[in-house]
C-alpha cells in the first residue's frame, strides 16, 4: 500500500496564480483532511471531509476550496494565490473520527508564493 | 474548547540519556491525546495515543507517555535517546466537542548530541 500520497512535492507560484494540490489514499478511509504547517506553529486544519461528496471548513479555510468527488481523492485548490499561503501542506486520512482514530499523513507539499 | 501547550520549543540531549518532552492540555471533555513525530522533510507519524484506557501509554521506538488528569499533562519520555530520535514532536489533543478536529501543539524540536 502506498498509504497517503501528495502531488506535487514542491511548487512555486506567482501571486494571483491558481493551482490544485492532489491527495490520494489507498486505505479506504472515510475521513480526509488538509492542513497547513507554518514555522513555529503546529498544523492547522484548512478543510476536511467525512465522506465522498462532503466537505467542511476547518480552522483556516479562507482562500482555499476543496472537493471530494471520489472517496480516495481529496483536492485542495488555491484560486488566487497570495504570499500568505506560502506554507507546507499536509493531507491526512483516517478510518473514523479524528478523536479516536489514527490519522495517516502524506509527505507534504511545499508551496512558495512569490 | 481544547488547547495544547508544548512547554519547550527545543530540547537537546546526549545520546544514551533520557528524553522528556513536556505537554499540557486543556479540554472541557475527556480528551484523546496523541504524540506525533515528524522527521525532516517527512510527514507526521503517530508515536502513541491515549483514549481513556491505561494512563501509561507505550508507543513505538521505546517512547511512552503518562496521562495525568490532575496535572493536565501528557509528557513524552524515553529512557535512552538515539541519534535517530532527532526530529520534531507534536502533542495533539482532540475532544468530544470537536471530534473531527485535532488541535496541534507548536512542536518541540529534539536534538540528540553524539
Amino acid at each position: 500500500n502506498a498509504g497517503v500520497t501528495q502531488t506535487p512535492k514542491f511548487r512555486v507560484l506567482k501571486t494571483g496564480q491558481s493551482m490544485t494540490l492532489l491527495c490520494a489514499q489507498d486505505m479506504n478511509h472515510e475521513y480526509m483532511y488538509w492542513y497547513r504547517q507554518d514555522p513555529g506553529m503546529g498544523l492547522r486544519l484548512i478543510h476536511y471531509s467525512v465522506g465522498e461528496g462532503t466537505t467542511a471548513k476547518g480552522e483556516v479555510p479562507d482562500g482555499y476550496n476543496v472537493s471530494r468527488l471520489k472517496k480516495q481523492n481529496f483536492l485542495l485548490g488555491l484560486e488566487s494565490a497570495a504570499p500568505s499561503q506560502t506554507s507546507v501542506y499536509f493531507c491526512a486520512s483516517s478510518y473514523g473520527l479524528a478523536g479516536a482514530e489514527t490519522q495517516y499523513f502524506g509527505p507534504g507539499t511545499r508551496l512558495l508564493v512569490l | 474548547a481544547q488547547s495544547v501547550t508544548q512547554l519547550d520549543s527545543h530540547v537537546s540531549v546526549s545520546e544514551g540519556t533520557p528524553v522528556l518532552l513536556r505537554c499540557n492540555y486543556s479540554s472541557s471533555y475527556s480528551p484523546s491525546l496523541f504524540w506525533y513525530v515528524q522527521h525532516p522533510n517527512k510527514g507526521l507519524q503517530l508515536l502513541l495515543k491515549y483514549t481513556s484506557a491505561a494512563t501509561l501509554v507505550k508507543g513505538i521506538n521505546g517512547f511512552e507517555a503518562e496521562f495525568k488528569k490532575s496535572e493536565t499533562s501528557f509528557h513524552l519520555t524515553k529512557p535512552s535517546a538515539h541519534m535517530s530520535d532527532a526530529a520534531e514532536y507534536f502533542c495533539v489533543v482532540s475532544g468530544m466537542d470537536s471530534s473531527y478536529k485535532l488541535i496541534f501543539g507548536s512542536g518541540t524540536r529534539l536534538l540528540v548530541r553524539p
